[in-house]
């Protein structure tokens, strides 16, 4: 059971809008502690893709964006392509683990 | 280019310790803290701790205190992760991961290739 809740699975046709929600709770994402987000591809190692709840590294496409609002926050992908299917983890900092990083379950995005 | 370079694949038998490692390569590998993260077969990421190589100063998940420690050796800019008794549930990929931010801020930023430990008698 993760502390910080995702969809197992989404899916969407290339071209198309999706989000993965990323819930948490008081004591982590609404307690105001930033959320990030990671690619990982399959049978590769995570790759960081939004830090700081909004920011993208550098070599990030802009197609990827994220906000944060009370106990949740989301991931969007726009113009969804191919090398998109990945799965895809939020991590945050929780209070009452003192300040371990907590990730989420990981949602499994499908290209159709 | 900075880059993770973790030790090759184990296979143990239960009872038996082990230490994986993970060397820094082209940053200040005191300056910034370096943890380790668990990926069971087909499951999710576990973060499991860090340490702060510049003077050894170590944080973990409530779930693995006790559990592994986690080290490092700055003269040699590598991070290790050590189990006196293995099991066989501790089998899975092992990440390093460099961490970036401060208290209630990290992230990970780099990562290496991963660990796969396998535990079977």
């Amino acid at each position: 059971q993760s502390v910080l809740t995702q969809p197992p699975s989404v899916s969407g046709a290339p071209g198309q809008r999706v989000t993965i929600s990323c819930t948490g709770t008081s004591s982590n994402i609404g307690a105001g502690y930033a959320v990030h987000w990671y690619q990982q591809l399959p049978g590769t190692a995570p790759k960081l893709l939004i830090y700081g709840s909004t920011n993208r590294p550098s070599g990030v496409p802009d197609r990827f964006s994220a906000s944060k609002s009370g106990t949740s926050a989301s991931l969007a992908i726009t113009g969804l392509q191919a090398e998109d299917e990945a799965d895809y983890y939020c991590q945050s900092c929780d209070s009452t683990l003192g300040g371990s990083v907590v990730f989420g379950g990981g949602t499994k995005l499908t290209v159709l | 280019e900075v880059q993770l370079v973790q030790s090759g694949a184990e296979v143990k038998k239960p009872g038996e310790s082990l230490k994986i490692s993970c060397k820094g390569f082209g940053y200040s590998f005191t300056d910034y803290w370096i943890g380790w993260v668990r990926q069971m077969p087909g499951k999710g990421l576990e973060w499991m701790g860090i340490i702060y190589p510049g003077d050894s100063n170590t944080k973990y998940s409530p779930s693995f205190q006790g559990q592994v420690t986690i080290s490092a050796d700055k003269s040699v800019s590598t991070a290790f992760l050590q189990w006196s008794s293995l099991m066989a549930s501790d089998s899975g990929v092992y990440y390093c991961a460099r961490h970036r931010g401060i208290e209630y801020y990290y992230y990970t930023d780099v990562w290496g290739k991963g660990t796969t430990v396998t535990v079977s008698s």
